[in-house]
């Protein structure tokens, strides 16, 4: 069974641009997550989807945007960056339903911004 | 909002030996505390969790203990083994609620355990 799968693994941007981050959940899972991992603030939610809807919402501010397709794979999208958005970017699949809310990670973007 | 604190940020450990990583937590409001292990360059891997209902949670050489009254749980890994050295992140899941997705993270332990 493939795992969640991160694209791309690695890039750098400079402030200003934008980036679209890709993610393939585990086929059969609906629900997909997205975290921001720094030295300094550790692991973050930034969002969840599932079924395409926007379900919950971490405390980021709206730079920091997603989306659902049909078939589960989700982007995320960071605008206008910062040199702070400099970090690595998890997704995270799961089933969705109720339950222990265990996720399987994929193993992350890693973004520079310069 | 919960908070979820790992005050310890490495433990070193001989091979063979008991390692116990540690977590408290805030908020008494939780449904299940999950505990996950990362290696350089990998996403975070699902180890084992533990429900509000219960104190104890055992699988193979990983157990986690749940005291809820000192609103603190320990991961303990019998024996430890160099392939386990890792960050360790503790994180709540307030499943119940509409925290769908949302796991809130300790800032993680560095185990090392020596040959």
């Amino acid at each position: 069974k493939a795992g969640v799968t991160q694209t791309p693994r690695y890039l750098i941007k400079t402030r200003g641009q934008q980036v679209t981050l890709s993610c393939s959940p585990i086929s059969g899972h609906r629900s997909v997550s997205w975290y921001q991992q720094t030295p300094g603030q550790g692991l973050q939610f930034l969002f969840e989807y599932f079924s395409e809807t926007q379900r919950n919402k971490g405390n980021f501010p709206g730079r920091f945007s997603g989306r659902q397709f049909s078939n589960s794979r989700s982007e995320m999208n960071v605008s206008t960056l910062e040199l702070g958005d400099s970090a690595l970017y998890l997704c995270a699949s799961s089933a969705g339903g109720s339950g222990a809310n265990v996720l399987t990670f994929g193993a992350g973007s890693r973004l520079t911004v310069l | 909002d919960q908070q979820v604190k790992q005050n310890s940020p490495s433990l070193s450990v001989q091979e063979g030996r008991i390692s116990i990583l540690n977590c408290d937590y805030t908020n008494s409001m939780f449904d299940y505390f999950l505990w996950y292990k990362k290696y350089p360059a990998e996403g975070p891997t699902f180890l084992i969790s533990i429900s509000s209902i219960k104190d104890k949670n055992e699988d193979g050489r990983f157990t986690v203990f749940l005291n809820k009254s000192a609103k603190h749980l320990s991961l303990h890994i019998v024996p430890s083994q160099p392939g386990d050295s890792a960050v360790y992140f503790c994180a709540d899941s307030n499943a119940g609620g509409t925290s769908y997705g949302k796991l809130t993270f300790g800032q993680g332990t560095i185990l090392t355990v020596h040959p």
